[in-house]
């Protein structure tokens, strides 16, 4: 069971917008910047947002990221095709079990 | 870029050894150095990380079993898991940050490795 809660899956068309939820804690979340990843099947996963709403250079501004309390969201607006994939949020954890924690994945499918 | 070697399989009860290269940048640099892990049909798992100087920060979950080490004259650094279960079976990503020094920042992903625990 993760630190980090995202719903397991999410569905909508192509066009329409997503936004994945993260829920977490204090100690985590609220505390420290929240990072989100794609993972495309059988690829390493690849960085979207970082510092609660960065984008590293080329990912287009179709994907955003915020944060509000213990919660994190990632926004992808003009879903296309090539979107479905897992997406997972990362922190950092501060309570006795300090680490890096991961959400336990979104798998989004685009119809 | 980096790039994960290793066996792909380990007996159980044995110790899992995996190496990353670093290249195209110095191991120096001011970043740490992370393993994560992925079960296959699971979610990702932060193992522990390693800065230069030698420093480590283990998942606490597996800390007794972890070792972490890194070797600036090769420019990589090394993952030892020891007394390994089925349940360790995943593929092994090495991963470090670059545009940020946020913890749980990964810019820079290996390939991946899979490690199977069977006899």
């Amino acid at each position: 069971q993760s630190v980090l809660t995202q719903p397991p899956s999410m569905s909508a068309a192509p066009g329409q917008k997503v936004t994945i939820s993260c829920s977490g804690s204090t100690s985590n979340i609220e505390t420290h910047y929240v990072s989100w990843y794609q993972q495309l099947p059988g690829t390493a996963p690849k960085l979207l947002i970082y510092d609660n709403n960065k984008r590293p250079s080329g990912i287009p501004d179709r994907f955003s990221g915020s944060k509000s309390g213990t919660s994190a969201t990632l926004g992808i607006t003009g879903l296309q095709t090539g979107d479905e994939a897992d997406y997972y949020c990362a922190t950092w954890d501060s309570s006795l079990n300090a680490g890096v924690v991961f959400g336990g994945g979104t798998t989004l499918t685009v119809l | 870029q980096l790039q994960e070697s290793g066996p792909g399989l380990v007996k159980p009860s044995g110790t899992l050894s995996l190496t990353c290269a670093v290249s195209g940048g110095s191991i120096s640099s001011t970043n740490w150095w992370s393993w994560v892990r992925q079960p296959p049909g699971q979610g990702l798992e932060w193992i522990g990380e390693i800065y230069h100087s030698g420093s480590t920060n283990h998942n606490p979950s597996l800390t007794s079993r972890v070792t972490i080490s890194v070797d600036k004259f090769k420019n990589q650094f090394s993952l030892r898991l020891n007394s390994v279960t089925a349940a360790d079976t995943a593929v092994y990503y090495c991963a470090t940050g670059i545009v940020t020094g946020s913890s749980g920042t990964f810019d820079i992903w290996g390939r991946g490795t899979m490690v199977t625990v069977s006899s």
